[in-house]
């Protein structure tokens, strides 16, 4: 079946270092991969996304890219900020079919100013 | 404001008792999805819905119960609550998108605490 393995966290920081956070996936097919953020108290969000590969999603200063050759899609930011403290998650989801995304464990970020 | 509500927003309840979280969407979303978040465990499903009507399992199922009677609501029930059912739960709904791939959208959560 698929799943999302991430690293284990957490990933402490200081501002405007660099930041790696690593996902790998299993899958049949070609899934479309996110990264989704939960900021303290809240929700997730989605940060980015790639649907193919080859693909670099990005926002936020966040950049990601989808890489099937090693089933990869890790996260990256040059400069870290004291506001980027939060839950980082990689998910899958199936191409066509039902809409079932599968989540990492999630690997929390500390920045510290 | 258009999104996803959920309530309470805070529970504590005790062992034995029923709960039932609520869900609602603004939007005609037909998927959605309860998750519970745990340290150690990151998030999991319990059951979706693809339409009103349509709900299936996901990877926790026992002791929740769901309905979906109206496409916007999708509320969670937990008929005989226990410890071990203390947790963050999340609502979620699907948007599809022209790429063949969506996005989810979740509510802020609801923490419950099972004494």
């Amino acid at each position: 079946g698929n799943s999302v393995t991430q690293m284990e966290g957490p990933v402490t920081l200081s501002e405007e270092a660099f930041l790696t956070i690593n996902c790998t996936y299993t899958a049949t097919g070609y899934p479309s991969l996110f990264w989704y953020v939960q900021y303290p108290g809240e929700g997730l969000q989605l940060l980015l996304k790639a649907t193919k590969a080859d693909d670099k999603g990005s926002n936020k200063g966040f950049e990601a890219t989808y890489r099937k050759e090693t089933t990869s899609f890790h996260l990256e930011k040059g400069s870290v900020q004291v506001s980027d403290s939060a839950v980082y998650f990689c998910a899958l989801s199936r191409e066509g079919g039902s809409y079932i995304p599968t989540f990492g464990r999630g690997t929390s970020l500390i920045v510290h100013p | 404001d258009a999104g996803i509500t959920q309530s309470p927003r805070y529970k504590i309840t005790e062992t034995g008792r029923q709960v039932t979280l609520m869900c609602h969407q603004t939007w005609s979303h037909s998927y959605m999805f309860w998750y519970r978040q745990d340290l150690g465990h990151g998030l999991r499903l319990i059951y979706y819905s693809a339409a009103a009507d349509i709900t299936d399992k996901g990877e926790v199922p026992d002791g929740y119960v769901v309905s979906r009677s109206k496409t916007e609501n999708f509320p969670l029930t937990l008929e005989s609550a226990t410890r071990s059912q203390t947790s963050v739960y999340f609502c979620a709904s699907y948007r599809t998108s022209g790429d063949n791939t969506g996005e989810l959208f979740f509510g802020e959560g609801s923490r419950l605490t099972v004494l």
